[in-house]
């Protein structure tokens, strides 16, 4: 499958708290998107990463991207009970026109 | 602006019907994709469709048909529905430039 990875599966931690998720893909990239997604419901795209960018900064999300490991990483600062979601990352590879997602990490956030 | 559109909402099917589902995409975006999402297979690629044309196709039966019209709106139509139909289904439209895709909120597709 060209399905990407991530990890954790699951999260949960505390308001305030910093969450960090992982993801791994398999083929040569365009650019790297992450999407949040609320109880079932459509997705929402968070920030996009484009393979000649290291590092992205969008409010309180910081993205980054390893082309050699072919991974990226999601970190959302001082997290609120309000990100309590699934969060997807998504890559966008040459010539394809789809994006290929990740079998996402589920965030819990308590207040 | 207005967002991606989906309808119906929910729907109810019975095994062997055939559906029709509908997305509008956001004024300007000419290229609609359509994913499907289940618990066990996670989020997959249906098509992408670009100026009435299809231009991507994903791993899945012929069952699975899809078609844009000249106002960029998409339908996809799934024929002879069978349990594993049951999924959510997500239309997307992008702008030109690649920024990123808009999602529709979906329209869960329950085949009984």
């Amino acid at each position: 499958s060209q399905q990407g990875e991530e990890d954790p599966q699951a999260l949960s931690i505390q308001e305030g708290e910093n969450a960090t998720m992982n993801c791994s893909y398999k083929t040569s990239i365009n650019n790297l998107q992450w999407y949040r997604q609320n109880s079932g419901r459509g997705l929402v795209h968070l920030i996009l990463i484009r393979s000649n960018e290291r590092e992205k900064h969008s409010g309180r999300l910081r993205v980054t991207l390893d082309t050699s490991k072919k991974s990226s990483s999601l970190l959302i600062t001082a997290s609120r009970a309000a990100d309590t979601a699934s969060y997807f990352c998504a890559t966008d590879a040459p010539g394809f026109q789809k994006l290929v997602f990740g079998t996402g990490t589920r965030l819990l956030v308590s207040p | 602006k207005a967002g991606v559109t989906q309808t119906p909402r929910y729907l109810i099917k019975t095994r062997g019907q055939q559906v029709t589902l509908s997305c509008s995409p956001i004024s300007g975006h000419r290229s609609v994709s359509w994913y499907q999402q289940t618990p066990g297979q996670g989020l997959q690629f249906l098509f992408e469709y670009f100026s009435e044309t299809q231009r991507n196709k994903g791993n899945f039966p012929g069952r699975f048909s899809g078609r844009q019209f000249s106002n960029s709106r998409s339908e996809m139509n799934v024929s002879t529905l069978e349990l594993g139909d049951s999924a959510l289904y997500l239309c997307a439209s992008s702008p030109p430039s690649n920024y990123g895709y808009t999602f529709g909120s979906g329209t869960r597709l329950t085949v009984v």
